[in-house]
């Protein structure tokens, strides 16, 4: 594709509900990672893939927050019990490799509130 | 852990003019990368400039440049010209070049007059 997909762009929950969050990376794309940007803020790493492995997930906040990449393609970031702290911007980033000074490629993000 | 700092909240630029954005870090690594990321209201992060950090001289992209003191961990980014499309939050950003983590600073927003 053109650039970094992501969908959906605005997702309202109620608090308690589970949500899913998709990102299509830039074809042939070997690594994604996913931010949370909270209001106001820069982004903060949540997790990085080489293509399906996960390795790095340190900054999952808890473990109601999921990602997966199973095909080393598409990627999902799943969020279970969403409560009112988890409401913030989630961006997706792609790049080639990760070496060097590699652009990474960023999506729109999802804006998730929890109401 | 690393860390970015972006002292200032808000910046303002008279259309034409020049600006500069400050950024401080802190690392006890001695290879890493050093990026500004512009981030307008559709949310989408753009590369503005990259700087390694065993290159002394600095990086420059059109009407972008930035100063590099690694001593003292200071990586500002100036802009010259300043166009109404200029106007966004700017972040800085810091990746151990054997990590694959950006780490990113608080931003500043920019707004450009004319």
């Amino acid at each position: 594709g053109a650039g970094v997909s992501q969908s959906p762009r605005y997702k309202v929950a109620k608090r308690g509900q589970d949500v899913a969050l998709r990102c299509d990376p830039i074809s042939g794309h070997v690594s994604l990672f996913w931010y949370q940007q909270a209001l106001g803020q820069g982004p903060e790493f949540l997790t990085y893939f080489q293509n399906e492995a996960q390795l790095d997930k340190s900054g999952l906040p808890s473990d109601r927050f999921f990602a997966e990449r199973p095909e080393g393609s598409v990627s999902t970031l799943k969020i279970q019990r969403t409560q009112q702290e988890d409401s913030a911007v989630y961006l997706c980033a792609s790049s080639l490799i990760i070496q060097g000074n590699t652009e990474a490629f960023f999506g729109q993000g999802t804006r998730l509130t929890v109401v | 852990a690393q860390t970015v700092t972006q002292s200032q909240p808000e910046m303002s630029v008279q259309e034409a003019e020049t600006v500069t954005l400050s950024c401080t870090y802190d690392t006890s690594e001695s290879d890493y990368y050093l990026f500004w990321y512009k981030q307008p209201p559709s949310r989408q992060m753009i590369l503005v400039i990259r700087q390694e950090a065993y290159k002394q001289q600095n990086a420059t992209e059109n009407r972008f440049s930035v100063n590099f003191q690694k001593a003292a961990k200071s990586f500002s980014l100036k802009i010259s010209d300043s166009q109404l499309g200029d106007a966004a939050m700017y972040f800085c950003a810091y990746r151990w070049a054997y990590g694959n983590k950006l780490v990113f600073g608080a931003g500043t927003i920019l707004r450009v007059k004319s």
